[in-house]
């Protein structure tokens, strides 16, 4: 089945550790998206990459990283830097323009529940 | 001005209700527009795009006015199934090859029996 997985699905940190989330697709989608998501807010964009070693910061990128070597693979390091990392952590994957699909929908993994102890 | 903006409600209707959310825009250029649906503690999933002379699917309609920048989901007969939050999200780039999308904070449904 094609689709988007992240793990772990649960992850606690201490503070002051850097910890990496995985977001992994089988769509065969260019372009990748990490996303943010506190309670009862909106998704906020942290980084995203249009291309295989290419990668741009969103509105909220401080504190974290992130690597793109394969286009199947945009992992998330959230540094000690962060200093409100608890969070729900979303990636996503879609087409470019002119791929398969124009409107540029995004498809979601189940996501990363982070908290900080 | 944020880029998407939604009523974030409670909507608390009961079955059979049709219920209709609005949500504005503030990038006249916006191209592409979509409805997702957010249950508690998932991630979003797509609901409907949004095309320019609106779309119908089942009991779900998604309505676009460009001159007033806004989106509209009308839920008709609603289920209990329906309760979840409903995302509003645009992208505001002409011509880009990235789309990047910008998402309202939701609107929250609940469907009592």
């Amino acid at each position: 089945d094609g689709g988007i997985t992240q793990s772990p699905k649960y992850l606690f940190r201490k503070e002051g550790q850097n910890v990496t989330l995985s977001c992994e697709q089988n769509l065969n989608h260019d372009a990748m998206y990490w996303y943010r998501q506190d309670p009862g807010q909106g998704l906020r964009l942290i980084y995203y990459s249009q291309i295989v070693n290419d990668f741009q910061k969103g509105d909220i990128a401080e504190g974290y990283s992130v690597s793109r070597e394969k286009k199947e693979s945009f992992p998330l390091t959230v540094t000690s830097a962060q200093k409100n990392p608890t969070a729900f952590y979303l990636c996503a994957s879609s087409w470019t323009s002119g791929g398969q699909s124009s409107y540029n929908e995004q498809f979601f993994g189940p996501g990363t529940r982070l908290t900080v102890l | 001005r944020k880029e998407v903006e939604q009523d974030p409600g409670p909507f608390n209707v009961p079955e059979g209700a049709t219920v209709a959310f609005n949500c504005t825009y503030s990038n006249s250029a916006s191209q592409s527009f979509f409805w997702y649906r957010q249950d508690c503690r998932k991630e979003p999933k797509l609901l409907m795009s949004v095309y320019s002379s609106g779309n119908e699917d089942g009991r779900f309609t998604a309505q676009l006015n460009r001159a007033s920048q806004y989106i509209s989901l009308l839920i008709r007969d609603s289920k209990l199934s329906d309760s979840a939050t409903y995302l509003c999200v645009v992208n505001p780039d002409r011509g880009s090859t990235l789309g990047r999308l910008y998402f309202g904070r939701g609107t929250q449904l609940t469907v009592w029996p």
